[in-house]
């Protein structure tokens, strides 16, 4: 059965410094989204992107993120300047046009900022 | 996005059935309801959808009443493994999902 895959799994990184989080989403999906989850709270939408341009984005998704599909099969979320706040887990997800509401989620990367 | 309300969590034993009903009282007319489920440190999964009446597949079962203000995931005979959090989310094609806090089912033995 194909998956969404990230990478890494888990992320180290100083506060002030760039990350970024890459997804392979499944082949032939078409919407793309990332999500990110702080330690035992909810699931919160980041950002969807589709046909090369971003969908929708919440309040969370500010100027120090930003989202990229480089080539035909990874999408990234990239952090500018990475604060405390940001330790997380970032979840990609996608799904194709017949169901958006049936999205596969990939095992996420663990993002800790120090 | 319609909002969703939830029991917070739920205990249940081996073998049992369990329900776990959706309240959304605003739902509107394209929107459709669908259910996810999440493990600790694992992304959410795609349960089941519906629009109206009883949807079935082979995990679990949605009863959506003729008003759709609310709704019922119906999980038969559970295992220790579907201990997890499930998610209710209301919309139509959604571009943004919105997760609530969702209800935390613990399955005892």
């Amino acid at each position: 059965e194909p998956e969404v895959t990230q990478t890494p799994s888990h992320q180290v990184t100083q506060m002030g410094q760039e990350v970024i989080l890459r997804c392979v989403p499944i082949s032939n999906h078409l919407y793309f989204y990332w999500y990110r989850q702080i330690l035992g709270q909810k699931v919160e939408f980041l950002v969807s992107f589709y046909n090369n341009e971003i969908s929708e984005k919440s309040e969370i998704f500010d100027d120090q993120f930003s989202v990229e599909r480089p080539d035909g099969s990874n999408f990234t979320l990239k952090i500018r300047s990475t604060k405390l706040e940001d330790s997380a887990m970032y979840f990609c997800a996608s799904t194709w046009e017949g169901s958006r509401n049936e999205q596969y989620f990939g095992p996420g990367t663990r993002l800790t900022v120090t | 996005l319609a909002k969703t309300t939830q029991p917070i969590s739920m205990d249940s034993y081996e073998g049992q059935e369990v329900n776990i009903t959706c309240s959304h009282n605003n739902i509107a007319t394209n929107d459709y309801i669908t259910w996810y489920q999440q493990f600790p440190s694992q992304g959410p999964r795609f349960i089941i959808q519906g629009y109206k009446t009883k949807v079935t597949n082979e995990v679990a079962s949605l009863f959506i009443p003729a008003d759709r203000k609310s709704s019922t995931l119906s999980l038969p005979r559970v295992s220790l493994s579907d201990t997890a959090v499930y998610y209710c989310l209301v919309g139509d094609n959604f571009n943004k999902f919105y997760f609530g806090s969702g209800t935390k089912l613990n399955v005892k033995p």
